[in-house]
């Protein structure tokens, strides 16, 4: 069966230091796979998109890779601060419906 | 970047009564939209792909009676709990993209948190 991955269990750093949270994927070929942030009691808020063409993408802060043979991704957020502080999630478009299946998402607390 | 409206945030009703929630894509048109369902610490469960202008395709296991969508125009998707009970509370968001842009990112509404009492 299909399945996507997250860290289950909530991710606690020192402010500063850098978070890396795994996805990983059985069942899927994506041609793409995408990072959501997500606030309690909001909807989720896009962050970046990674094609499997790319190895690595960076938006400020943030770096994501893709690594297709080991079905997985990873997010990185370096130097952070408690504002980092929500939960993420993977997200794999089911093929040709546009439909975006997301994992279960890893909570982050950034601690001052 | 593009915005999706909810629309309630929050609603309690009764039991019995139904609820009907607004999605609408407020600077794109979307012929797509799709609805979630999320209980607390869980994921998103997608539960259903609105159609703009023919019906909407429900994921295994709702109910689409339960749950009626309506996609009237390319920049409205409705959703109505009916006959609402106690566990149908949850949170519901809806998402968009949009059109002719199917492998980009998905825009979410602000959610809509539901207690039926």
């Amino acid at each position: 069966s299909q399945k996507i991955e997250q860290n289950s269990e909530a991710l606690n750093i020192q402010e500063g230091k850098t978070a890396t949270l795994t996805c990983n994927y059985t069942n899927y070929s994506p041609a793409y796979l995408q990072w959501y942030r997500q606030d309690p009691g909001r909807g989720p808020v896009f962050l970046l998109l990674i094609r499997e063409n790319e190895k690595e993408k960076r938006k400020e802060r943030l770096k994501v890779t893709f690594d297709t043979t080991l079905k997985q991704s990873l997010f990185h957020i370096t130097a952070s601060q408690p504002a980092d502080s929500a939960t993420y999630l993977c997200a794999l478009d089911e093929a040709n419906t546009g439909k975006l299946i997301f994992g279960q998402g890893t909570t982050l607390q950034v601690k001052p | 970047g593009a915005v999706v409206s909810q629309h309630p945030s929050r609603v309690i009703c009764k039991s019995g009564t139904s609820v009907k929630i607004e999605c609408r894509s407020l600077d794109f048109q979307a012929t797509t939209m799709f609805w979630y369902r999320q209980f607390p610490k869980k994921s998103l469960m997608l539960m259903a792909t609105s159609n703009e202008g023919s019906k909407a395709t429900y994921e295994q296991g709702v109910e689409k009676d339960k749950f009626l969508i309506n996609h009237a125009s390319l920049t409205l998707s409705t959703l109505t709990v009916t006959s609402a009970h106690p566990e149908d509370s949850s949170f519901y968001i809806c998402s968009a993209r949009e059109s002719g842009r199917p492998n980009t990112e998905a825009f979410f509404g602000q959610g809509t948190r539901l207690t039926v009492v």
